[in-house]
């Protein structure tokens, strides 16, 4: 079974600077999918971004980037320019390949100060 | 493009009573789950269907949790009777298709409550 594991239950950072959020996960699958999803106040769950873990590129999509460690099994969320909308629960998550099963981590409560 | 719909938005009932809720997926999309979201954890998946048929639920507490998804669009997912514990936030989401790499988009949720 796999586990993902988010250690910091809170954090906070300065609006326009630069925040990390750790995941680590445990897994013995070799294809697999790392998902961070981001859900506001209002509870709507959405994708930020996706990795595969075939791919040594690191993902990325526009403020938001990863910094994936296979062997380390590492998966962390870089936010840059943070901005007072970024204020949510970030949840990393993970789906080994073909399946369709999401495991999520507890999630990470990040507010944005302005 | 409208997005995944649920109904209600909060429910409160007391233990051992039955409620139900409703979800409607984003137009053409296949796959629909059901997901448990208890305070301070992340959501935990119940139920999987692939347009009408139940791919699967090997996490849904079959003795009390019931879910269907007639003619492959809307589901419902009851619970009957409730428990305590069954306080949670209820998600559902959709995706185009099944597999890791298709994005499952989340509704709004439904926040029961159990007194």
């Amino acid at each position: 079974a796999q586990t993902v594991t988010q250690s910091q239950p809170e954090m906070s950072v300065q609006e326009a600077e630069t925040v990390t959020l750790s995941c680590t996960y445990d897994t013995s699958e070799s294809n697999y999918y790392l998902f961070w999803y981001k859900q506001p106040p209002s509870r709507q769950m959405i994708l930020v971004i996706r990795q595969e873990a075939y791919k040594q590129q690191n993902a990325t999509e526009n403020r938001f980037s990863v910094n994936f460690q296979k062997a380390a099994k590492s998966f962390s969320l870089k936010i840059s320019d943070s901005q007072l909308g970024d204020t949510a629960m970030y949840f990393c998550a993970f789906m080994k390949a073909g399946s369709y099963q999401l495991t999520f981590g507890k999630g990470t409560k990040l507010s944005v100060i302005p | 493009e409208a997005g995944v719909a649920q109904s209600p938005r909060y429910k409160i009932i007391e233990k051992r009573q039955s409620v139900a809720f409703w979800c409607n997926p984003i137009s053409g999309h296949a796959t629909l789950y059901w997901y448990q979201q208890i305070l301070g954890q992340g959501p935990k998946l119940l139920i999987q269907f692939q347009n009408n048929g139940v791919v699967d639920d090997s996490q849904l507490p079959k003795d009390r949790f019931s879910a269907e998804r007639l003619k492959g669009v809307d589901s419902t997912l009851k619970i009957q009777p409730a428990k305590l514990e069954d306080s949670a936030v209820y998600l559902c989401a959709s995706s185009l298709d099944p597999g890791g790499w298709e994005t499952q988009y989340f509704g709004p949720g439904t926040r029961l409550l159990v007194l």
